[in-house]
């Protein structure tokens, strides 16, 4: 699997917006693009996937560039219930279903009051 | 029902004892996983079940042994641990639907925190 780097961690303001970067020059054209975070306490949870296009949920925005070497999770207005460990990875689209999720070390985002 | 369950939330063993640790969905996805969280560190995935039947080992040491009775439950038995293998212990479990191909996301448990003495 192509591996990602991220920044170990980053600050925000509660109520402000938050773009948390994702290298991953090695992707492929099959690769996913997955988000997860994990709250202080609690197991891993999905925040948003993507394969070439901008993505948006409930939860957040996805950026993709356009050579897809790079992504940004966008956080439209943080909440203190935002702080985690924000992890981006790479499923390969090709590979069994039943995939590792090969976690990096994720961004850790604090947010203030 | 959107919720995977792990029971117990925290168990501390003996290098002697066994015990084991259980989780539980009713989402009907037919993959579950085990993964291994030590303190400030990222999951890393130790054992994956499709439709019951193990299909990943991440050469994980044969104290921990998995086990997935039926498609909504899946244990891990552990014997003779060491203190090293104290950690935060993660079941996972998604879809297994060959449709969704990369795009299939995983739901996971609160996790069972073990400490061994």
């Amino acid at each position: 699997d192509a591996k990602t780097t991220q920044p170990n961690s980053m600050e925000s303001n509660e109520e402000e917006p938050v773009h948390l970067p994702c290298n991953h020059s090695t992707i492929s054209g099959t690769d996913y693009i997955h988000w997860y975070r994990q709250l202080p306490s609690q197991g891993p949870e999905y925040v948003i996937h993507g394969l070439t296009s901008n993505v948006n949920n409930r939860m957040a925005s996805l950026a993709i560039a356009e050579d897809r070497k790079s992504s940004t999770l966008i956080l439209h207005r943080a909440t203190l219930r935002d702080a985690a460990v924000y992890y981006c990875i790479l499923r390969d689209d090709g590979s069994s279903n039943t995939g590792k999720l090969i976690f990096g070390q994720g961004t850790t985002l604090q947010v203030k009051p | 029902d959107t919720e995977v369950t792990q029971t117990p939330k925290h168990l501390v063993m003996g290098m002697t004892n066994k015990k084991s640790l259980k989780c539980e969905q009713h989402m009907g996805h037919r993959a579950m996983y085990w993964y291994k969280q030590k303190a400030k560190k990222p999951p890393e995935l130790m054992f994956v079940y499709s439709y019951e039947k193990l299909s990943i080992n991440e050469s994980v040491p044969s104290r921990f042994s998995p086990e997935c009775p039926n498609s909504s439950l899946l244990n891990l038995h552990l014997h003779a641990l060491q203190p090293e293998d104290s950690a935060l212990y993660l079941c996972a479990s998604s879809q297994d639907d060959w449709a969704s191909g990369g795009a299939e996301t995983q739901y996971f448990g609160p996790g069972t925190r073990l400490l061994v003495l």
